[in-house]
């Protein structure tokens, strides 16, 4: 059963430029969270999808960022015209849909690492 | 007060001696719990999880919780040098996870 993917794992962009991030959840899985982690602080939750619907996204800069889980393919994270402190890295994770539960135990991808010149 | 609060650390701990990480919370409705620990450059790796009051062990770990004190930890018995990572704290709030920044834990050969 393979693990979260997520690809690029290094992108190096400059200034202006776009960058998209892909995250492909576990098998089995339909929720998928995006984090940001910069260097030395701890992991900012920025949003929560499921197949083809943002749930919440209360983590998410207001200008800039999007994200999208479409019914087919990976979930992707999009950063328009990127500054240099979007450099981070960013995390994407996934748990399983628990009927009637209410833990989301999340597994982690193994992270891009951004680069902005 | 933030969401979730640790001690960033360093945290030092001689081999073979427990290690003891504390975790509070300020939301009184959340009801699961996770201790993630993270190597340098690598993602977090979910070590343990808790929903009731307690104590719960797997193998070297014991994660403990007190609701009425908003309060979790995690103990790591008989510690290693391979044990030495940062470990997060983290609490659900609705349908999402918040994470603490982390405690730095370095084990001394």
């Amino acid at each position: 059963n393979a693990g979260v993917m997520q690809n690029p794992r290094h992108l190096v962009r400059r200034r202006g430029q776009e960058a998209r991030l892909r995250c492909s959840p576990m098998k089995g899985h339909s929720h998928v969270y995006w984090y940001r982690q910069l260097p030395e602080e701890g992991l900012k939750f920025m949003v929560y999808l499921q197949k083809e619907n943002i749930i919440d996204e209360s983590g998410m800069p207001k200008e800039r960022f999007s994200a999208e889980f479409p019914k087919e393919g990976p979930s992707i994270l999009r950063i328009q015209q990127v500054v240099r402190g979007d450099s981070a890295a960013y995390f994407c994770a996934s748990s399983p849909q628990i009927a009637g539960g209410t833990y989301n135990e999340q597994f982690f991808g193994p992270g891009t690492r951004l680069t902005v010149l | 007060q933030k969401e979730v609060e640790q001690n960033s650390g360093p945290l030092s701990v001689p081999e073979g001696a427990i290690a003891s990480l504390n975790c509070t919370y300020s939301d009184r409705g959340s009801q699961s719990f996770f201790w993630y620990r993270q190597y340098s450059g690598k993602s977090p790796e979910l070590i343990m999880f808790i929903y009731s009051n307690g104590d719960k062990e797997d193998g070297r770990f014991t994660a403990q919780l007190n609701k009425a004190s908003q309060y979790v930890s995690l103990l790591i018995r008989d510690s290693q040098p391979s044990d030495s990572a940062t470990y997060l704290c983290a609490v659900n709030r609705d349908d999402k996870i918040i994470f603490g920044k982390g405690t730095r834990l370095h084990i001394l050969p």
